[in-house]
């Protein structure tokens, strides 16, 4: 059981515009914390995406986007690409937990 | 250029101990703060233990205890020593740098991983 939760799967067809939610609570993503999202295709290790809520590292298109509101935080991805199917990951700091916590993960298939 | 590189993971008995070590080149260890991330075969990322600029060092509450993160800054050169070893402690372990040098710790560069198991 993740401390930040995140559906296991999505899925959208070449050119459609999917969101991936991250769901926290009061001692992480609702005290404030950043969140961090991490893309993974198989084999890979984890890629840093999007940092500090909506901020892209360099070379990461600009269809990926980031947001927070509350307890949540979400990934939109715009302009879906066959490469974009991956496994998706949110992250953050938990006060309570004086540590990094991530989501479980959410698979993204393009249809 | 600017890498990490994990060595050190194999197949160890329940009970027993394994240190892990992550190369770093490109940049300095000690000047930033160093983790180690592990995820169990098919499942989510875990975060395991994060090593502070000041040497101050943090650690998920499943390896507290049983894990000690350290650093050798004149083989630039990030550890984790791994004791008491169990079943689900089988996972690839990644060592990353962290980017943000405060409390919202975020990784930009990770290793490609090293996979230890644990069975008899």
């Amino acid at each position: 059981q993740s401390v930040l939760t995140q559906p296991p799967s999505v899925s959208g067809a070449p050119g459609q515009r999917v969101t991936i939610s991250c769901t926290g609570s009061s001692s992480n993503i609702g005290a404030g914390y950043d969140v961090h999202w991490y893309q993974q295709l198989p084999g890979t290790p984890p890629k840093l995406l999007i940092y500090g809520n909506n901020n892209r590292p360099s070379g990461v298109p600009d269809r990926f986007s980031g947001s927070k509101s509350g307890t949540s935080a979400s990934l939109a991805i715009t302009g879906l690409q066959a490469e974009d199917e991956a496994d998706y990951y949110c992250q953050s700091y938990d006060s309570s937990l004086s540590g990094v916590v991530f989501g479980g993960g959410t698979k993204l298939t393009v249809l | 250029e600017v890498q990490l590189v994990e060595s050190g993971g194999g197949l160890i008995q329940p009970g027993g101990s394994l240190r892990l070590s992550c190369a770093a080149s490109g940049f300095t260890v000690s000047s930033n703060y160093m983790t180690w991330v592990r995820q169990a075969p098919g499942k989510g990322l875990e975060w395991v233990s994060l090593i502070y600029r000041t040497g101050s060092t943090y650690y998920a509450d499943s390896v507290k205890g049983r894990f000690t993160i350290s650093r050798d800054n004149s083989k630039n050169t990030l550890y984790l020593q791994m004791n008491s070893l169990r079943a689900e402690d089988t996972a690839i372990y990644y060592c990353a740098r962290d980017a943000s040098s405060d409390s919202n710790w975020y990784f930009d560069l990770w290793g490609r991983g090293t996979l230890v198991t644990v069975s008899s």
